[in-house]
Protein backbone atom coordinates (compact mmCIF):
# COMPACT_ATOMS: atom_id res chain seq x y z
CA UNK A 1 0.00 0.00 0.00
CA UNK A 2 0.93 3.27 -0.26
CA UNK A 3 0.21 4.78 3.26
CA UNK A 4 1.68 3.57 6.97
CA UNK A 5 0.12 0.67 8.04
CA UNK A 6 -0.15 -0.49 11.16
CA UNK A 7 -1.33 -3.70 12.97
CA UNK A 8 -3.22 -5.18 14.72
CA UNK A 9 -5.90 -2.09 14.43
CA UNK A 10 -7.31 -3.05 18.03
CA UNK A 11 -5.67 -5.24 20.84
CA UNK A 12 -6.96 -5.89 23.99
CA UNK A 13 -4.84 -7.02 26.72
CA UNK A 14 -4.81 -8.58 30.61
CA UNK A 15 -2.36 -6.46 32.80
CA UNK A 16 0.96 -8.01 33.29
CA UNK A 17 0.90 -9.29 29.62
CA UNK A 18 3.66 -8.08 26.57
CA UNK A 19 2.13 -6.61 23.38
CA UNK A 20 3.88 -5.84 20.44
CA UNK A 21 2.74 -3.63 17.74
CA UNK A 22 3.86 -3.50 14.15
CA UNK A 23 4.63 -0.16 11.63
CA UNK A 24 5.48 -1.03 8.02
CA UNK A 25 6.33 2.66 7.16
CA UNK A 26 6.12 4.15 3.61
CA UNK A 27 8.52 2.34 1.33
CA UNK A 28 11.78 4.51 0.88
CA UNK A 29 10.83 6.58 3.96
CA UNK A 30 14.22 6.95 6.21
CA UNK A 31 12.64 8.37 9.54
CA UNK A 32 10.42 6.61 11.51
CA UNK A 33 8.40 7.91 14.58
CA UNK A 34 6.31 6.39 17.26
CA UNK A 35 3.60 8.68 18.94
CA UNK A 36 1.16 8.11 21.93
CA UNK A 37 -2.10 9.53 22.00
CA UNK A 38 -4.30 9.43 24.72
CA UNK A 39 -8.58 10.08 24.50
CA UNK A 40 -8.54 13.86 23.39
CA UNK A 41 -5.29 14.91 23.11
CA UNK A 42 -2.92 15.30 20.87
CA UNK A 43 -0.04 12.66 19.90
CA UNK A 44 3.39 12.55 22.16
CA UNK A 45 6.62 11.23 21.06
CA UNK A 46 8.02 8.29 22.17
CA UNK A 47 10.95 7.35 20.14
CA UNK A 48 12.96 7.64 16.44
CA UNK A 49 14.38 6.17 13.95
CA UNK A 50 16.74 6.85 11.30
CA UNK A 51 17.13 3.47 9.31
CA UNK A 52 17.93 1.22 11.57
CA UNK A 53 19.45 3.20 13.99
CA UNK A 54 17.67 4.18 17.23
CA UNK A 55 18.41 8.25 17.71
CA UNK A 56 16.29 9.05 20.35
CA UNK A 57 14.23 7.25 22.70
CA UNK A 58 13.60 10.02 25.35
CA UNK A 59 9.80 9.44 25.08
CA UNK A 60 9.18 6.58 25.96
CA UNK A 61 7.80 6.45 29.77
CA UNK A 62 9.73 3.55 31.06
CA UNK A 63 11.98 0.73 30.61
CA UNK A 64 9.19 -1.38 29.90
CA UNK A 65 8.67 0.14 26.32
CA UNK A 66 11.51 -1.18 23.62
CA UNK A 67 10.98 -0.48 19.98
CA UNK A 68 13.09 -1.57 17.08
CA UNK A 69 13.50 -1.45 13.07
CA UNK A 70 16.50 -3.95 13.30
CA UNK A 71 16.64 -3.31 8.87
CA UNK A 72 15.50 0.00 8.46
CA UNK A 73 12.07 -0.62 7.62
CA UNK A 74 9.19 -2.36 9.71
CA UNK A 75 9.20 -1.44 13.13
CA UNK A 76 8.18 -2.92 16.23
CA UNK A 77 6.90 -1.58 19.46
CA UNK A 78 7.00 -4.11 22.38
CA UNK A 79 5.42 -2.79 26.05
CA UNK A 80 6.59 -5.31 28.66
CA UNK A 81 4.48 -6.14 31.42
CA UNK A 82 1.11 -3.81 30.23
CA UNK A 83 -0.22 -1.65 32.78
CA UNK A 84 -3.79 0.20 32.94
CA UNK A 85 -2.24 3.22 31.95
CA UNK A 86 -0.89 1.93 28.64
CA UNK A 87 -4.28 2.25 27.40
CA UNK A 88 -4.15 4.48 24.16
CA UNK A 89 -3.83 4.85 20.56
CA UNK A 90 -0.50 4.07 19.25
CA UNK A 91 0.22 5.64 16.19
CA UNK A 92 3.58 5.37 13.40
CA UNK A 93 4.57 8.17 11.15
CA UNK A 94 7.51 7.98 8.61
CA UNK A 95 9.26 10.82 6.13
CA UNK A 96 11.55 10.98 3.55
CA UNK A 97 14.23 12.33 5.40
CA UNK A 98 13.92 14.14 8.83
CA UNK A 99 12.55 17.30 8.08
CA UNK A 100 10.20 16.19 5.94
CA UNK A 101 6.28 16.11 6.90
CA UNK A 102 5.59 13.00 8.67
CA UNK A 103 2.80 10.32 7.66
CA UNK A 104 0.57 8.37 9.88
CA UNK A 105 -0.83 4.94 10.40
CA UNK A 106 -4.06 5.17 11.27
CA UNK A 107 -2.82 3.32 14.70
CA UNK A 108 -3.28 0.31 16.72
CA UNK A 109 -5.82 0.94 19.38
CA UNK A 110 -4.67 -0.60 23.41
CA UNK A 111 -6.84 -1.59 26.08
CA UNK A 112 -5.27 -3.00 28.97
CA UNK A 113 -7.96 -4.86 31.43
CA UNK B 1 10.99 22.82 26.65
CA UNK B 2 8.47 23.33 23.39
CA UNK B 3 5.02 24.14 24.45
CA UNK B 4 1.77 24.04 21.84
CA UNK B 5 -1.40 25.39 22.96
CA UNK B 6 -4.84 25.91 20.78
CA UNK B 7 -7.66 27.41 21.03
CA UNK B 8 -10.83 26.88 20.94
CA UNK B 9 -11.06 23.81 22.06
CA UNK B 10 -13.93 23.38 20.16
CA UNK B 11 -15.72 24.88 17.37
CA UNK B 12 -19.15 24.75 15.92
CA UNK B 13 -19.80 26.45 13.23
CA UNK B 14 -22.99 26.96 10.70
CA UNK B 15 -22.17 25.82 6.47
CA UNK B 16 -20.48 28.71 4.91
CA UNK B 17 -19.53 30.62 8.03
CA UNK B 18 -15.48 31.57 7.80
CA UNK B 19 -13.60 31.53 10.78
CA UNK B 20 -10.06 31.09 12.11
CA UNK B 21 -8.24 28.54 14.42
CA UNK B 22 -5.10 30.06 16.74
CA UNK B 23 -1.91 27.73 17.46
CA UNK B 24 0.35 29.46 19.91
CA UNK B 25 3.69 28.58 20.13
CA UNK B 26 7.00 28.53 22.55
CA UNK B 27 10.51 26.49 21.11
CA UNK B 28 13.43 27.12 20.92
CA UNK B 29 14.28 27.66 17.70
CA UNK B 30 11.45 26.61 15.28
CA UNK B 31 12.25 24.27 12.17
CA UNK B 32 8.84 24.17 11.07
CA UNK B 33 5.30 24.18 11.85
CA UNK B 34 2.65 21.51 11.21
CA UNK B 35 -1.03 21.52 10.58
CA UNK B 36 -2.55 17.99 10.69
CA UNK B 37 -6.51 17.11 10.16
CA UNK B 38 -7.74 14.23 12.18
CA UNK B 39 -11.17 12.20 11.69
CA UNK B 40 -12.06 10.17 14.57
CA UNK B 41 -10.51 6.27 14.43
CA UNK B 42 -7.74 7.73 11.99
CA UNK B 43 -4.47 8.76 12.13
CA UNK B 44 -3.51 12.36 11.49
CA UNK B 45 -3.88 13.51 7.93
CA UNK B 46 -1.03 16.45 6.96
CA UNK B 47 -2.67 19.59 5.70
CA UNK B 48 0.73 21.96 5.96
CA UNK B 49 4.52 23.16 6.68
CA UNK B 50 5.30 26.42 7.25
CA UNK B 51 8.81 27.23 7.94
CA UNK B 52 9.07 30.99 8.18
CA UNK B 53 6.87 33.97 9.61
CA UNK B 54 5.48 35.82 7.38
CA UNK B 55 4.41 32.57 5.08
CA UNK B 56 1.50 31.65 3.79
CA UNK B 57 -0.23 28.29 2.33
CA UNK B 58 -3.57 27.59 0.95
CA UNK B 59 -5.39 23.97 0.11
CA UNK B 60 -8.98 24.49 -1.42
CA UNK B 61 -11.13 26.05 1.69
CA UNK B 62 -8.05 25.97 4.16
CA UNK B 63 -5.34 29.15 4.37
CA UNK B 64 -2.27 28.80 6.75
CA UNK B 65 -0.39 31.44 8.30
CA UNK B 66 3.20 32.09 10.69
CA UNK B 67 4.01 34.76 12.92
CA UNK B 68 6.79 34.23 15.60
CA UNK B 69 4.58 33.15 18.19
CA UNK B 70 1.44 31.80 16.40
CA UNK B 71 -0.17 30.25 13.49
CA UNK B 72 -3.65 30.90 12.09
CA UNK B 73 -5.79 28.26 10.06
CA UNK B 74 -8.36 30.46 8.38
CA UNK B 75 -11.65 28.21 6.62
CA UNK B 76 -13.69 29.99 4.39
CA UNK B 77 -16.77 28.85 3.86
CA UNK B 78 -17.03 25.41 5.52
CA UNK B 79 -18.84 22.65 4.47
CA UNK B 80 -19.74 19.44 6.86
CA UNK B 81 -16.91 16.99 5.66
CA UNK B 82 -14.84 19.59 6.74
CA UNK B 83 -15.86 18.95 10.56
CA UNK B 84 -12.60 17.03 12.18
CA UNK B 85 -9.86 17.62 14.57
CA UNK B 86 -7.31 20.07 13.82
CA UNK B 87 -3.89 19.71 15.34
CA UNK B 88 -0.91 21.58 15.56
CA UNK B 89 2.49 20.51 15.55
CA UNK B 90 6.31 22.31 16.17
CA UNK B 91 9.58 20.65 14.68
CA UNK B 92 12.07 22.83 17.02
CA UNK B 93 15.62 23.26 15.55
CA UNK B 94 18.23 21.63 17.88
CA UNK B 95 21.41 22.67 16.32
CA UNK B 96 23.70 19.67 16.46
CA UNK B 97 20.57 17.28 16.82
CA UNK B 98 19.24 14.80 15.10
CA UNK B 99 15.36 14.34 16.24
CA UNK B 100 12.97 15.65 14.48
CA UNK B 101 10.19 15.00 17.03
CA UNK B 102 7.02 16.52 16.57
CA UNK B 103 5.26 18.81 19.95
CA UNK B 104 1.51 18.77 19.17
CA UNK B 105 -1.38 20.94 20.57
CA UNK B 106 -4.05 19.30 21.84
CA UNK B 107 -6.13 20.26 18.98
CA UNK B 108 -9.38 22.07 18.00
CA UNK B 109 -12.46 19.80 17.09
CA UNK B 110 -14.43 21.57 14.94
CA UNK B 111 -17.86 21.12 13.52
CA UNK B 112 -19.79 22.23 10.90
CA UNK B 113 -23.32 21.85 10.63
CA UNK B 114 -25.02 21.73 7.86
Amino acid sequence: GAGVSQSPRYKVAKRGQDVALRCDPISGHVSLFWYQQALGQGPEFLTYFQNEAQLDKSGLPSDRFFAERPEGSVSTLKIQRTQQEDSAVYLCASSLTGNQPQHFGDGTRLSIL
Amino acid sequence: EDQVTQSPEALRLQEGESSSLNCSYTVSGLRGLFWYRQDPGKGPEFLFTLYSAGEEKEKERLKATLTKKESFLHITAPKPEDSATYLCAVQADNSGGSNYKLTFGKGTLLTVNP
